[in-house]
């Protein structure tokens, strides 16, 4: 039963144009979601997150929107850089559930110069 | 944030052999997890190590196959016991301090022959 699902498996973004990555849930009891990059041979680092009483966060050029009512969130990244370039893991927890994180299946994202 | 360090990096193993992973954090943490992501796949929660007490495992993993150790708060291992190739993964160990968000080591890259 997969609670995050990331159904693109892969994006392939054009440099300095938006890259957006999509995020969808089935547990409404979900009230925190994050996003972390995961460069290859490395660990997952943390990107942003947002909490279920928000909407949107920014932070630079990476931009979370959560709609509540459709159970999805996505990323934005803009502009896109080579350096994007990973996998993008969407992650939720419920404080109901001990705040453990549940993650998708992750997007490839492939920006080119 | 945290600053966490894993050994070994990467291993070649043959089946019916056990390895053990350490997992060493720059700071006391209290809350300390486990993750295995296999290829192409998701990260999945293997277990909460708990500091000085038995660890506690998620659904399909069980203690004999995966024991966990946790000795003070900045320190934990895991082994995998008996591998098969189906155990070839990438294990990965992280930490929540007081914020929301995980932080993870670089994984140890586990293959087994």
């Amino acid at each position: 039963d997969q609670q995050v699902k990331q159904n693109s498996p892969s994006l392939s973004v054009q440099e300095g144009r938006i890259s957006i990555l999509n995020c969808d849930y089935t547990n409404s009891m979900f009230d925190y979601f994050l996003w972390y990059k995961k460069y290859p041979a490395e660990g997952p680092t943390f990107l942003i997150s947002i909490s279920s009483i928000k909407d949107k966060n920014e932070d630079g050029r990476f931009t979370v929107f959560l709609n509540k009512s459709a159970k999805h969130l996505s990323l934005h990244i803009v502009p896109s850089q080579p350096g994007d370039s990973a996998v993008y893991f969407c992650a939720a927890s419920a404080m109901g559930y001990g705040n453990k994180l549940v993650f998708g299946a992750g997007t490839i994202l492939r920006v080119k110069s | 944030s945290a600053v966490i360090s894993q050994k070994p990096s990467r291993d070649i193993c043959q089946r019916g052999t056990s390895l053990t992973i350490q997992c060493q954090v720059d700071s006391q943490v209290t809350m300390m997890f486990w993750y295995r992501q296999q290829p192409g796949q998701s990260l999945t929660l293997i277990a909460t190590a708990n500091q000085g007490s038995e660890a506690t495992y998620e659904s399909g993993f069980v203690i004999d196959k995966f024991p966990i150790s946790r000795p003070n708060l900045t320190f934990s291992t895991l082994t995998v016991s008996n591998m098969s190739p189906e155990d070839s993964s990438i294990y990965l160990c992280s930490v929540r301090p007081s914020t929301g968000e995980l932080f993870f080591g670089e994984g140890s890259r586990l293959t087994v022959l």
